[in-house]
């Protein structure tokens, strides 16, 4: 099937504008994990959410940050007023539920902040 | 927390050689590993993980050692070809939960 696909995949925003990045995970999967991996770095977690519940926000750098999973699947992390040091990639995963299962990484969404 | 880390951030092999990719973890409570992959413009893709009951697991031409002693574990690869070209990374979960942590990614460059 489909795996995890995330919209848009380039982003260029001004400073200061808000911007909302779309993540469809792999259907019936319960978990799904957002990251923002800055150029050469590896992933950082942000946020972890199973089904609805955002279950671990702890990586969120700021309160500009905000993500959400209104039914369980689809998730949108918005990030508000952005800033230039918010250029990264941004990549979701998935995966069929908590107990260290396999994380589905989608291709990412590409942030650049002019 | 965690920390993890690999030993070279640049690995150079020719192709046809055996590749071996090394990463240290800090938190001695890990008990699961995964190896991911990631080429350029992708999500890092899974390649092969290990339990901390475990010391060696083997896969389609890549092999995980773990060493819980030293708190070391690395990645083999048989045969390197051109497509195993990218950058990859150890990641280190405890718990059972899935909060994953990355090191800081080897890039492997096959030479044809």
């Amino acid at each position: 099937g489909a795996g995890v696909s995330q919209s848009p995949r380039y982003k260029v925003a001004k400073r200061g504008q808000d911007v909302a990045l779309r993540c469809d995970p792999i259907s019936g999967h319960v978990s799904l994990f957002w990251y923002q991996q800055a150029l050469g770095q590896g992933p950082e977690f942000l946020t972890y959410f199973q089904n609805e519940a955002q279950l671990d926000k702890s990586g969120l750098p700021s309160d500009r940050f905000f993500a959400e999973r209104p039914e369980g699947s689809v998730s949108t992390l918005k990030i508000q007023r952005t800033q230039q040091e918010d250029s990264a990639v941004y990549l979701c995963a998935s995966s069929i539920q908590g107990g260290n299962y396999e994380q589905y990484f989608g291709p990412g969404t590409r942030l650049t902040v002019t | 927390g965690e920390s993890v880390g690999l030993h070279l951030p640049t690995l150079s092999v020719q192709e046809g050689d055996n590749s071996i990719i090394n990463c240290a973890y800090s938190n001695s409570a890990s008990d699961y590993f995964i190896w991911y992959k990631q080429e350029s413009g992708k999500g890092p893709q899974f390649i092969i993980d290990i339990r901390s009951n475990m010391d060696k697991r083997q896969g389609q031409r890549v092999t995980v050692l773990l060493n819980k002693t030293v708190k070391h574990l690395s990645l083999q690869i048989a045969a390197t070809q051109p497509g195993d070209s990218a950058v990859y990374f150890c990641a280190a979960l405890s718990g059972g939960y899935q909060k994953v942590t990355f090191g800081t990614g080897t890039k492997l460059q096959v030479i044809p």
